[in-house]
């Protein structure tokens, strides 16, 4: 089985601080992605990665970046958190490819910023 | 940008009916793929069913399947014989180009 897993399931942060969020999948995935998810929002894609190092804005970039170092970690930082990025965070990743599209979802990670 | 529209935020059905969530979506391509995901409380995200848009078959799961309607960028999930367990969020997703883009969901409410 595929596994997708980040590394806070709830987080509480104080306004101003830098926060990483990390996710690692363990299926040698080529694509990762990262969500937030609000209500009556649905899932809005912030960054996505095609390979290491790589990296291309989503929808909704704005306040946070990315990292890719290695093919298996996709780190998402909050340089300096705000109250309006306390949402749900989904990280995903996919094989790749035409034929092979199906993201993987991990749990997610509850943030609070306060 | 591709846009993905679920009009129907809750939806609620009796035990073992059927019931049709609603999707709608607008792409310029014609070569894409289109996914229903389920959410239940447990937040995980659950693959539920796929459709390949150059195929005209509808697809089907058990007791999940879709009205893949090509010419008017529809995509609707039937749920034949709910069960309680069908309780979640359904979100409906487009994909083209390694990226993945979602509805902004339908609740479904099982009553028993």
């Amino acid at each position: 089985d595929v596994k997708v897993t980040q590394s806070s399931r709830y987080l509480v942060k104080r306004t101003g601080e830098k926060v990483f969020l990390e996710c690692v999948q363990d299926m040698d995935h080529e694509n990762m992605f990262w969500y937030r998810q609000d209500p009556g929002l649905g899932l809005r894609l912030i960054y996505f990665s095609y390979d290491v190092k790589m990296k291309e804005k989503g929808d909704i970039p704005e306040g946070y970046s990315v990292s890719r170092e290695k093919k298996e970690r996709f780190s998402l930082i909050l340089e300096s958190a705000s109250t309006n990025q306390t949402s749900m965070y989904l990280c995903a990743s996919s094989l790749g490819g035409l034929l092979n599209t199906e993201a993987f979802f991990g749990q997610g990670t509850r943030l609070t910023v306060v | 940008a591709q846009t993905v529209t679920q009009s129907q935020p809750e939806m609620s059905v009796q035990e073992a009916e059927t019931v049709t969530l609603s999707c709608t979506y607008d792409t310029s391509e014609s070569d894409y793929y289109l996914f229903w995901y389920k959410q239940p409380p447990s937040r995980q995200m659950i693959l539920v069913i796929r459709q390949e848009a150059y195929k005209q078959q509808n697809a089907t799961e058990n007791r999940f399947s879709v009205n893949f309607q090509k010419a008017a960028k529809s995509f609707s999930l039937k749920i034949s014989d709910s069960q309680l367990g069908d309780a979640a969020m359904y979100f409906c997703a487009y994909f083209r180009g390694e990226k993945l883009t979602f509805g902004t969901g339908t609740r479904l409410t099982i009553i028993p």
